[in-house]
């Protein structure tokens, strides 16, 4: 267990519908990642929130939005989703100290029919 | 173009056999560099991170070394074992950022007995 909760581990849904990934970071992290890995697109980043605020944007299309909560957990909203969507979707944290890597969470299988 | 781009895609070998995976970068300057393990359906973990002055870093049987001058990074895996079987992602951050990292799509090992 690295620290980092993913839920759902797996999701399957209709192209239009509309989903949304939970993510908790490890203990005292306030940095979380969104990452989306496709195959021939290896990982890509989304966005990052640090402490409830949105500090960087990625790859990251205008269906998709996310946010963080006073608790720090966050959540993905995925909306209007096509065939394409089907990926799978990491958080990540990341400390403030130490070598400032990232703790990857099992991610959320999407996908989309 | 990818800035950080990893070789082979695909890799088998024989339990107990080493092994070398590339990571050329055109990111220049950065920050550090870091190889990831990622088992399949689980999200990466570090195995090595190597500043832009480092050589070398060892990790039990996994090392790494960083070449700046010809912008390649390798992994060595020595005496292989059937868990070394996962993705191998390169990852080079950029330096006085937060959040900004370029990620290779990766090389995926199969350890075979």
């Amino acid at each position: 267990d690295s620290g980092v909760t993913q839920t759902p581990k797996h999701l399957i849904t209709a192209t239009g519908q509309r989903v949304t990934l939970r993510c908790s970071p490890r203990s005292g992290d306030l940095s979380v990642y969104w990452y989306q890995q496709s195959l021939d697109q290896g990982l890509q980043f989304l966005i990052q929130y640090y402490n409830g605020e949105e500090r960087a944007k990625g790859n990251i299309l205008e269906r998709f939005s996310a946010q963080q909560f006073p608790d720090l957990h966050s959540e993905l909203n995925l909306s209007s989703l096509e065939l394409g969507d089907s990926a799978l979707y990491f958080c990540a944290s990341r400390g403030d100290r130490g070598d400032y890597g990232y703790t990857f969470g099992s991610g959320t299988r999407l996908t989309v029919v | 173009k990818n800035q950080v781009e990893q070789s082979p895609q695909s890799l088998i070998i024989l339990e107990g056999k080493n092994c070398t995976l590339q990571c050329n970068y055109t990111v220049s300057p950065f920050s550090n560099l870091r190889w990831y393990k990622q088992d399949t359906g689980r999200g990466p973990v570090s195995l090595t991170i190597m500043t832009f002055s480092e050589n070398t870093k060892s990790n039990g049987r996994y090392t790494a070394t960083l070449d700046a001058d010809t912008k390649q990074s390798s992994l060595h895996i020595t005496a292989s074992q059937l868990s070394d079987s996962a993705s191998y992602i390169c990852v080079v951050r950029l330096p006085n950022t937060g959040n900004q990292f370029y990620f290779g799509t990766g090389t995926s090992l199969t350890v075979i007995p």
